[in-house]
């Protein structure tokens, strides 16, 4: 398994604002995602981060809204952009390791309130 | 499209019970089918792991079935606890198996 942190843990912000996420991991990973819960709701993959390049977004996120770093194999952030009401939501951080790519090992989450 | 559903009913059974879950899939042929248990406030936490070749798998109290023709999945847990309240995901890989799509998740809720 693997143990991953999120910061903040949870936050109130005013619409029109951007927050950045942060998700560390204690080793090296080979796959880091973001995906979005909202209440109720089934989780929902945003992107795949990519180290040392782009990351690789899902139908219906872009990278202007929800930029993505991953500068090395521990650490990614995500950021939500100029915030509506409708962003309000679970962010969470998974991640994978090399040779078992299959099972995923997700962050706490960090709840985010937009008004 | 690819759609996964579970019943979004919560299940509420009685301490020593055995609890079923299910997962039904359709426009999909996966080859690995993931559950997971998610408790309030925290992140999922995975669970089992069952290959489209494999019928059945198990871990200490939990077993999972995987019937490819019926597109679905059960989840079961025998001898129940209170512990064992939380909300149950079922996951399928896509993509070249690096993303999951989850179902939205059937609350258990062990009665003492």
């Amino acid at each position: 398994s693997a143990v991953i942190s999120q910061k903040p843990s949870r936050d109130i912000c005013q619409r029109g604002t951007s927050l950045t996420i942060q998700c560390q991991v204690d080793s090296q990973v080979t796959m880091m995602f973001w995906y979005r819960q909202q209440p109720g709701q089934s989780l929902t993959l945003i992107a795949t981060a990519n180290q040392g390049s782009e990351a690789t977004y899902e139908s219906g996120f872009v990278i202007d809204k929800f930029p993505i770093s991953r500068p090395n194999l521990t650490f990614s952030t995500l950021t939500v952009s100029n915030m509506s009401p409708e962003d309000s939501s679970i962010y969470l951080c998974s991640v994978s390791r090399q040779g078992n790519v299959y099972e995923q090992y997700f962050g706490p989450g960090t709840r985010l309130t937009v008004t | 499209s690819q759609k996964i559903e579970q019943n979004s009913e919560a299940l509420n059974i009685q301490e020593g019970k055995t609890a079923t879950l299910t997962c039904n899939y359709t426009n999909y042929s996966p080859a690995y089918l993931q559950w997971y248990r998610q408790d309030p406030g925290r992140g999922p936490v995975f669970l089992l792991l069952i290959r489209e070749n494999e019928k059945e798998k198990r871990k200490e109290r939990l077993k999972v079935t995987f019937d490819t023709t019926l597109k679905q999945s059960l989840f079961h847990i025998t001898a129940s606890q209170p512990a064992d309240s939380a909300t149950y995901l079922c996951a399928l890989l896509s993509g070249g198996y690096n993303k999951l799509i989850f179902g939205a998740g059937t609350r258990l809720a062990v009665h003492p």
